[in-house]
């Protein structure tokens, strides 16, 4: 199974800061990585598909770049509704397999 | 628009059974793939299954091959998971979610609010 690595864990930011948050997998996904945003007690929404495509509705402060091992998304100014835990999925080889998360909170 | 509801979810013994339904609407849902994925409380996300539009082909994670199986009828516009031999780690929120662009290869765009089973004597 392909592993993907979240780092950071945790990310302490404020308010109008830039977020970075990587995801490395385990072996070459070429670019079929998509990217989620969770807030507690909701369902997770589809923010980035296929590494760098923004899904429906996703606002243009939402960027992913990255292909084959490394991914990074980028939120380029933290908005208060962005605060929330980002999870990384590989969509290329069975089983899909998705990161630990990384959760963005407050500073 | 397209929306997906689950439902089947409750408390369950271990090694007893459990049947989830999501009921699809807003466009025909033989027209798109869907997912089954959980998330342990407190935990992350956890893929467990894929079926596609015409029920030809089908995935599960380790996790619950053998034990759980998919199933959809598209008259009905329904997808199944038929979860046997239930276990403690299976206790969850379990998710419905369909695949974006109508492939595998670019995530999932809807997704349901979910049920929650609970796997406990």
């Amino acid at each position: 199974d392909i592993v993907l690595t979240q780092s950071p864990a945790t990310l302490s930011l404020s308010p109008g800061e830039r977020a970075t948050l990587s995801c490395r997998a385990s072996q070459s996904v070429s670019s079929y990585l998509a990217w989620y945003q969770q807030k507690p007690g909701q369902a997770p929404r589809l923010l980035i598909y296929d590494a760098s495509n923004r899904a429906t509705g996703i606002p243009a402060r939402f960027s992913g770049s990255g292909s084959g091992t490394d991914f990074t998304l980028t939120i380029s100014s933290l908005e208060p509704e962005d605060f929330a835990v980002y999870y990384c999925q590989q969509c290329s080889n069975w089983p899909q397999t998705f990161g630990p998360g990384t959760k963005v909170d407050i500073k | 628009e397209v929306q997906l509801v689950e439902s089947g979810g409750g408390l369950v013994q271990p090694g007893g059974s459990l049947r989830l339904s999501c009921a699809a609407s807003g466009i025909p849902f033989s027209t798109f793939s869907i997912n089954w994925v959980r998330q342990a409380p407190g935990k992350g996300l956890e893929w467990i299954s894929y079926i596609s539009g015409s029920s030809g082909t089908i995935h599960y994670a380790e996790s619950v091959r053998g034990r759980f199986t998919i199933s959809r009828d598209n008259a009905k516009n329904s997808l199944y998971l038929q979860m046997n031999s239930l276990r403690a780690e299976d206790t969850a929120i379990y998710y419905c979610a369909r695949n974006s662009l109508g492939t595998y290869y670019y995530g999932m765009d809807v997704w349901g609010q979910g049920t929650t089973v609970t796997v406990s004597s």
